[in-house]
């Protein structure tokens, strides 16, 4: 059963417009969400990360924005360059009885921004 | 500062047979996870240990095993590999655990089994 949902495997985005990556989540308790992105080749590369307590965090061109009500976060990408071409994972956490964490992973989505 | 290692970068292995996979973490880094990547299964989370213990476990086989020296540098045996366990294997390390710190991944070993 996947916790965590990224529904669009893909995306195609024009260069200097705005990217918005879902990501959809079924446990209600978790508290720590975080985006990473990956190129081929390497490996997932920290890029932003949201605790539950807000519901936005900014930096730079990158943006998530989190409804816990829907169990819903967004990341937004403003402008889109054709260097953020890369799939770009989901992840989420919860302390669980031993007070440690384990992040959950969405399977990820692939982005291309056209020049 | 130096980034996750992994070594080797690819292997090719045969059915059967196990292998060992190594991980050198970010310096001051204590916690090493280990993820298998597969297409259409996403990051799927093998084990973490923190301070040369496992302190956490995903849900594979005993056949997926692993350890951390004082160094905190890691290794991931498999033994009598399958060919389903062919998969990207990344490493990741963090200050203190997936606590809300930022996980930093290695380039990972592509294991091919045949």
């Amino acid at each position: 059963d996947q916790q965590v949902k990224q529904n669009s495997p893909s995306l195609s985005v024009q260069e200097g417009r705005i990217s918005i990556l879902n990501c959809d989540y079924t446990n209600s308790m978790f508290d720590y969400f975080l985006w990473y992105k990956k190129y081929p080749a390497e490996g997932p590369t920290f890029l932003i990360s949201i605790s539950s307590i807000k519901d936005k965090n900014e930096d730079g061109r990158f943006t998530v924005f989190l409804n816990k009500s829907a169990k819903h976060l967004s990341l937004h990408i403003v402008p889109s360059q054709p260097g953020d071409s890369a799939v770009y994972f989901c992840a989420a956490s919860a302390k669980n009885a031993g007070n440690n964490r384990k992040l959950i992973w969405g399977l990820g989505t692939s982005l291309a921004v056209n020049p | 500062k130096a980034g996750v290692t992994q070594t080797p970068r690819y292997l090719i292995k045969t059915r059967g047979q196990q292998v060992t996979l190594s991980c050198s973490p970010i310096s001051g880094h204590r916690s090493v996870s280990w993820y298998q990547q597969t297409p259409g299964q996403g990051l799927q989370f093998l084990f973490e240990y923190f301070s040369e213990t496992q302190r956490n476990k995903g849900n594979f086989p005993g056949r997926f095993s692993g350890r951390q020296f004082s160094n905190s540098r890691s290794e991931m045996n498999v033994s009598t590999l399958e060919l389903g366990d062919s998969a990207l294997y990344l490493c990741a390390s963090s200050l203190i655990g997936a606590n809300n710190s930022p996980l930093h991944f290695g380039n990972g070993t592509r294991l091919t089994v045949t």
